[in-house]
């Protein structure tokens, strides 16, 4: 099966401004996150999807970042406006039930502010 | 905050030997998970063993859970140097849904 994708793979930004990350889970898949990795630490959630609506953003730091999961499959996260400490890696899993075993990673996008 | 942490932070071994990586976490759990991240890639899933499992194997993986303790152990058997690696262990507790929240990691080094 396909795995997640993700775009851009890189992505160099100036701070301040606006970035747009995409997300196409595996076929099927009801539940989405968004992880945010910085580097040298362990991934951290910033939202989770099932199907198109929203079931935990409580890590979402919502003045710069949103996201969305139009039609429950496709996602975008966006950052506007980007500040240096949001360079990571954005990371985007999929699992086919709410408690459905182990996730399915995309390879991520990273992110360097500048 | 961290939910899992996993102790070394770094190990460096010789190809043929085991790794043993630990990892301790402070809520009830409803599973805990193994995943493994080569350098500038994404996470790939290892393993999940449930609250009410103590143990599970998959090829050389050994993967071990004491849930008094609040801890699990992650064995590599047979090391390979293409087992070069961060492995994080991530937790869904009891009360989070499904929210994985993960560790700091062990970087594994296998030397040929």
């Amino acid at each position: 099966e396909a795995g997640v994708a993700q775009s851009p793979r890189y992505k160099i930004i100036e701070k301040r401004q606006s970035v747009a990350f995409w997300c196409n889970p595996i076929s099927g898949h009801a539940t989405l996150y968004w992880y945010q990795q910085i580097l040298g630490q362990g991934p951290k959630l910033l939202i989770q999807f099932q199907n198109n609506g929203v079931v935990d953003d409580s890590q979402l730091p919502k003045d710069r970042f949103s996201a969305e999961r139009l039609k429950g499959v496709d996602s975008t996260l966006k950052i506007q406006p980007a500040k240096l400490e949001d360079s990571a890696v954005y990371l985007c899993a999929s699992s086919p039930s709410f408690r459905g075993g182990g996730y399915t990673f995309g390879s991520g996008t990273r992110l360097t502010v500048v | 905050s961290q939910q899992g942490e996993e102790d070394p932070q770094a190990l460096s071994i010789q190809e043929g030997e085991n790794a043993t990586m630990n990892c301790s976490y402070k809520t009830s759990i409803n599973n805990l998970q193994w995943y493994r991240q080569n350098s500038g890639r994404g996470l790939v899933h290892l393993i999940l063993i449930r609250s009410n499992e103590r143990e599970k194997h998959s090829g050389r993986l050994r993967v071990t859970l004491d849930t008094s303790k609040k801890s699990s152990s992650l064995l590599i058997t047979a090391s390979r140097a293409a087992d070069t690696a961060s492995y994080f262990c991530a937790t869904v507790k009891e009360t989070s849904g499904s929210r994985l929240t993960f560790g700091e990691g062990t970087q594994l080094t296998v030397n040929p």
